[in-house]
């Protein structure tokens, strides 16, 4: 396997389910990302791993739980969502230094999520 | 706020010129960037501009200028395979990406 991947590619659940989404990225990076996409709106950032740590959570919603148990692995876990959170979740990673440059990030091909 | 503006949708024909804007309004700069994402596929990274003037790769060249808050994507002698959205996000004093809506391009035969 080579870049990022993001497993399952879609999922249908209900309100009342738990489900994990899971990433893993083989690029040697030390930064890894949780984002939101939906339909003709801008990316939004939900998590920010750093070295492991987690260094940014914007204001996302409790039931969605981020886990990042090593620098090449991320979880999101689902619980008690709402229909509304339907949309394509988006795991990136990069490799973050203080010695500038673009760092850019890769990005998995997503997890299609469907709450119903 | 922060804000990054570009057209939602535009339409050129293969083989010609297309300019894609970008403007931005952001808590610091620290670099803008353009990624493609085709339907359904992730999004790509395509450049990266951090000083003023014009990054040159290929058929594709973006431009910056800092003191306007302005980048524009270009792509030349444009293909049938360069349909996809182009989205554009400027890293802030935070080193965190700031991302439009993105444009989507149709290239027509």
């Amino acid at each position: 396997e080579t870049g990022v991947t993001q497993t399952p590619r879609h999922l249908v659940m209900g309100m009342t389910n738990k489900k994990s989404l899971k990433c893993e990225q083989h690029l040697g990076h030390n930064a890894m990302y949780w984002y939101k996409q939906s339909a003709k709106k801008p990316l939004e950032l939900m998590f920010v791993y750093n070295f492991k740590e987690q260094t940014e959570n914007n204001s996302v919603p409790s039931r969605f739980s981020p886990e990042c148990p090593n620098s090449s692995h991320l979880f999101l876990h689902l619980h008690t969502l709402q229909p509304e959170d339907s949309a394509l979740y988006l795991c990136a990673s990069s490799h973050e230094s203080s010695s500038g440059g673009a760092n850019e990030q890769f990005f998995g091909p997503g997890t299609r999520l469907t709450v119903l | 706020g922060q804000n990054i503006d570009q057209p939602t949708e535009m339409t050129a024909t293969e083989g010609a010129i297309v300019q894609i804007n970008c403007t931005y309004q952001t808590s610091g700069f620290n670099g803008l960037f353009w990624y493609q994402q085709h339907a359904g596929e992730a999004p790509t990274f395509l450049s990266y501009n951090v000083l003023d003037g014009l990054e040159e790769k290929g058929r594709f060249s973006s431009f910056l200028s800092r003191s306007k808050g302005y980048s524009y994507l270009l792509l030349k002698e444009l293909q049938m395979k360069d349909s996809a959205s182009y989205l554009c996000a400027v890293r802030d004093s935070n080193y965190q990406l700031i991302w439009g809506a993105g444009t989507k391009l149709i290239i027509k035969p």
